[in-house]
């Protein structure tokens, strides 16, 4: 069955080092999108991309970083870890309209 | 930039029970809603898209409804279970584009 995974699941790390997380999909969607849940807050957006090549900011961008080389991957790079980014962080694909979600992502930055 | 509204925030309800949760939004010129299922600790399930075009879409025990003019949309759920405690999200494009706004959400519990 087709799917999108995420990896790591879980993942504690520090202050100013760089974090990557890996979102994939296996159904040949052209759109896929990051985004982060917190209490509070909700989900918000953090990059998306419509195609290889193609990346856009969301709401809050800031400190995050994507690159779309394939359809199938969509990595979400941390420059420098805040504990202020300590969230869930979730990916998702769409072909059209109807987006689908990763399982998640826990980071925790000490 | 598309707000969406959710209330209640949570509803707790005895079993076979019918749900009835609400979602609005303040663009009504939507292209379609998206209902939601988040269960602890994981991601979101998708549920129900519904089209700008039609008023209802069902599967199973939901069914939600679609008033653009209203900026409402409403998910029900038939004969609550247990197994219906989640929280549910609904979440609508930002204008004319495929990225989402979500609401908070509903947190439900259905109490055996």
């Amino acid at each position: 069955d087709a799917e999108i995974t995420q990896s790591p699941r879980h993942k504690i790390t520090e202050t100013g080092r760089q974090v990557t997380l890996a979102c994939h999909q296996t159904w040949n969607h052209n759109n896929m999108f990051w985004y982060r849940q917190d209490l509070g807050h909700g989900l918000r957006l953090i990059h998306y991309s419509y195609g290889v090549h193609d990346t856009n900011k969301g709401e809050v961008s800031d400190g995050y970083s994507v690159s779309r080389s394939n359809t199938e991957d969509l990595p979400l790079t941390l420059e420098s870890a805040a504990s202020s980014q300590t969230s869930v962080y979730f990916c998702a694909s769409s072909y059209l309209d109807e987006q689908f979600f990763g399982p998640g992502t826990r980071l925790t930055v000490l | 930039k598309q707000e969406v509204t959710q209330i209640p925030a949570a509803l707790s309800v005895p079993e076979g029970e019918n749900l009835v949760l609400n979602c609005s939004f303040t663009d009504s010129a939507i292209y379609n809603l998206q209902w939601f299922r988040q269960d602890p600790g994981k991601g979101l399930t998708s549920l129900l898209l519904i089209q700008s075009s039609q008023r209802e879409q069902t599967s199973g025990r939901l069914n939600a409804s679609l008033d653009k003019s209203s900026g409402r949309s409403t998910l029900y759920i038939a004969a609550s279970q247990p197994g219906d405690s989640a929280t549910y999200l609904c979440a609508v494009p930002f204008s004319n584009d495929y990225k989402l706004s979500f609401g908070a959400g509903t947190t439900v519990t259905v109490r055996a």
